[in-house]
């Protein structure tokens, strides 16, 4: 089994450009959710994504975009890059069911430097 | 708006004794609570949880004590080895909504 896997490694930008960061889910996992963790920082909830919908979202701006595509991989999108978007950006899937916990898996995360 | 936090940056702890880990939260309507650990380039590992219906939950060397009233959770490792050496996420929910509200960690070191 095949755990989360995320691309690129690591990242390196400038102000104003627009970057995607990549995630594959686990096998058998429906939901995908994003996390930003800033230096020194625990993650913060970005967004979540369910069978390809949005589903709920965290304090980050517009500019913040996310997709889940059939397969249950998904993309996170950032345009405008602020220096402040610099962190490690983790991706964490599940597999949603009624009734019970569902234990997210977490990637190792993307870092991604805004110069 | 810190809505979980571990007030202790870092933590040192001899080898074969007790580590001690904690986290406040101010979310009264938080009901589940989760610990992660985190080695460097890894993404974080679910280790134990705890539901607000109970106030303590053991899982090997791992306890997990829930306070309400104070609003405070604690993670026991007991004896403390080594590879336990990371860094731990207090984190907290509402029972069946997957978005979590991290702390801000606690480097834990164990001293051989």
């Amino acid at each position: 089994e095949t755990g989360v896997t995320q691309s690129p490694t690591h990242l390196i930008k400038t102000r104003g450009q627009q970057v995607t960061l990549r995630c594959s889910s686990q096998s058998g996992h429906n939901t995908v959710s994003w996390y930003q963790q800033a230096l020194g920082q625990g993650p913060q909830f970005i967004f979540q994504y369910y069978r390809e919908e949005e589903n709920g979202r965290g304090n980050f701006p517009p500019r913040f975009s996310g997709l889940q595509f059939p397969n249950y991989s998904s993309e996170l999108n950032v345009n405008a890059l602020e220096l402040d978007d610099s962190a490690l950006y983790l991706c964490a899937s599940s597999s949603s069911r009624t009734g019970g916990w569902n234990e997210q898996f977490f990637g190792p995360g993307t870092r991604l430097t805004v110069l | 708006d810190q809505q979980v936090k571990q007030n202790s940056p870092s933590l040192s702890v001899q080898e074969g004794r007790i580590s001690i880990l904690n986290c406040d939260y101010t979310n009264s309507m938080f009901d589940y609570f989760l610990w992660y650990k985190k080695y460097p380039a890894e993404g974080p590992t679910f280790l134990i949880s705890i539901s607000s219906i109970k106030d303590k939950n053991e899982d090997g060397r791992f306890t997990v004590f829930l306070n309400k009233s104070a609003k405070h959770l604690s993670l026991h490792i007991v004896p403390s080895q080594p590879g336990d050496s990371a860094v731990y996420f207090c984190a907290a929910s509402n029972f069946g909504n997957e978005k979590l509200t991290f702390g801000t960690g606690t480097r834990l070191t164990i001293i051989p």
